[in-house]
């Protein structure tokens, strides 16, 4: 069973730029999650998907950032007109269902470099 | 809000030898689960071990366990027997059991050296 993709593993863009994320989550799983990990620092919560449905995205930044998990396919983060504090790695981790017994395993993550 | 602190940077330890790394959290809810993932140079996040805050007994996965004190909100992780491997970025997380949403509340990691 293939574990949680993420691609490109590495993606580099110049300021203003859009730059688009992937997630494929587990198979079966349904509820898939964003994290953006900056420098020296955890990972921080962005935004919750289910399928065709943001569950809560108290954690992404109001302006450029869109994040979509459509019937079918996989969960794409999207930042439009990026700039350099945007640099950081982005981690997307899905799960079986919402239970509360339920784990999250994440890909190996996005790093996302602006010039 | 929940909030996560690792009040460890770096950390060292000698191969085979055993280490403990610290973990502070705060929260106002009973019901929650807590975790420490590792992640090592490949930034792989991997999942070590998991505990229920309604579990007294605390949690063991082979050479990892950890000490949850409840009361303290105090949530370390002992590894016993470093192994080189053991050498990474260990993340402790939080989340909050009721709702629906789960989302994970970490620190700000302490990095591992294992020393041969």
């Amino acid at each position: 069973n293939a574990g949680v993709m993420q691609n490109p593993r590495h993606l580099v863009r110049r300021r203003g730029q859009e730059a688009r994320l992937r997630c494929s989550p587990m198979k079966g799983h349904s509820h898939v999650y964003w994290y953006r990990q900056l420098p020296e620092e955890g990972l921080k919560f962005m935004v919750y998907l289910q399928k065709e449905n943001i569950i809560d995205e108290s954690g992404m930044p109001k302006e450029r950032f869109s994040a979509e998990f459509p019937k079918e396919g996989p969960s794409i983060l999207r930042i439009q007109q990026v700039v350099r504090g945007d640099s950081a790695a982005y981690f997307c981790a899905s799960s079986l269902t919402s239970g509360n017994t339920d784990t999250q395993y994440f890909g190996p993550g996005t790093r996302l470099t602006v010039l | 809000a929940q909030t996560v602190t690792q009040s460890q940077p770096e950390m060292s330890v000698q191969e085979a030898e055993t280490v403990t790394l610290s973990c502070t959290y705060d929260t106002s809810e009973s019901d929650y689960y807590l975790f420490w993932y590792k992640q090592p140079p490949s930034r792989q996040m991997i999942l070590v071990i998991r505990q229920e805050a309604y579990k007294q007994q605390n949690a063991t996965e082979n050479r990892f366990s950890v000490n949850f004190q409840k009361a303290a909100k105090s949530f370390s992780l002992k590894i016993s027997d470093s192994q080189l491997g053991d050498a990474a970025m260990y993340f402790c997380a939080y989340r909050f059991s009721g709702g629906s949403n789960y989302k994970l509340t970490f620190g700000k990691g302490t990095l591992l050296t294992v020393n041969p």
